[in-house]
């Protein structure tokens, strides 16, 4: 079965550069999320797209920025790199379930180290 | 607001029983609970609704008291595979955004 796609798998960028990470969710998957987990962390919310619009906001630098795009695929954009922004960067996607979240599937993450 | 999971970390043996706990300030409409093994992505185990409809692994259990706004997974009879951190997550008011606890580090040891 197909799953979540994110690349690339690894990025290593300087301080102050800018990096790009790619998702492509589930097909027919209608929700898309981004999570940022350091070391020794929970996965923090980071933003969510339904049916390709944005959708609910959490602890999202303003130095980053996300969009989804018409063939579903997401792209989650980060400037100004900082040391702190070294982390694991997951893309889900999931299926709406009324009221709630669906069952979120993950994809491997895309380790980022600012050095 | 992140739901407060506990306890942090249990160390057990094989075919011991585990139980972890999860609870939110907020009213709640559902909770989630997930694993991670190390460098790993979280992985689905169960999703329990308002109204007591419960979706999810076969030998792992859960509860969800909503008028507590608590939540607790029950693991029986350990196995070494059920290493891992375990996260809670919850949306209240929103199906799109799902807030996970701080986690619970699961040993399993032989």
């Amino acid at each position: 079965a197909a799953g979540v796609i994110q690349s690339p798998r690894h990025l290593i960028k300087e301080k102050r550069e800018t990096a790009t990470l790619k998702c492509y969710p589930i097909p027919r998957h209608d929700t898309v999320y981004w999570y940022q987990q350091g070391p020794g962390q929970d996965p923090q919310f980071l933003i969510s797209f339904y049916e390709k619009m944005q959708s609910d906001k959490g602890s999202i630098p303003d130095r980053f920025s996300a969009q989804q795009f018409s063939d579903y695929h997401s792209e989650l954009n980060m400037s100004s790199l900082e040391l702190g922004d070294s982390a694991l960067y997951f893309c889900a996607s999931s299926l709406e379930v009324g009221t709630t979240p669906g069952e979120l599937f993950f994809g491997e993450g895309s380790r980022l180290t600012v050095l | 607001q992140q739901p407060v999971q506990s306890p942090q970390a249990v160390i057990l043996r094989e075919g011991e029983d585990a139980v972890i706990n999860c609870s939110s300030s907020k009213a709640l409409y559902s909770v989630h609970w997930y694993r991670q093994k190390h460098g790993e992505a979280p992985v689905f185990l169960m999703i329990l609704l308002k109204g007591g409809e419960q979706k999810g692994h076969e030998k792992i259990s859960a509860s969800f008291n909503e008028k507590k706004q608590q939540s607790s997974l029950y693991l029986t009879a350990s196995q070494l595979s059920y290493s891992g951190t375990y996260f809670c997550g919850t949306a209240p008011g929103s199906a799109r955004q799902l807030t996970f606890g701080s986690g619970t580090q699961l040993t399993v040891l032989p």
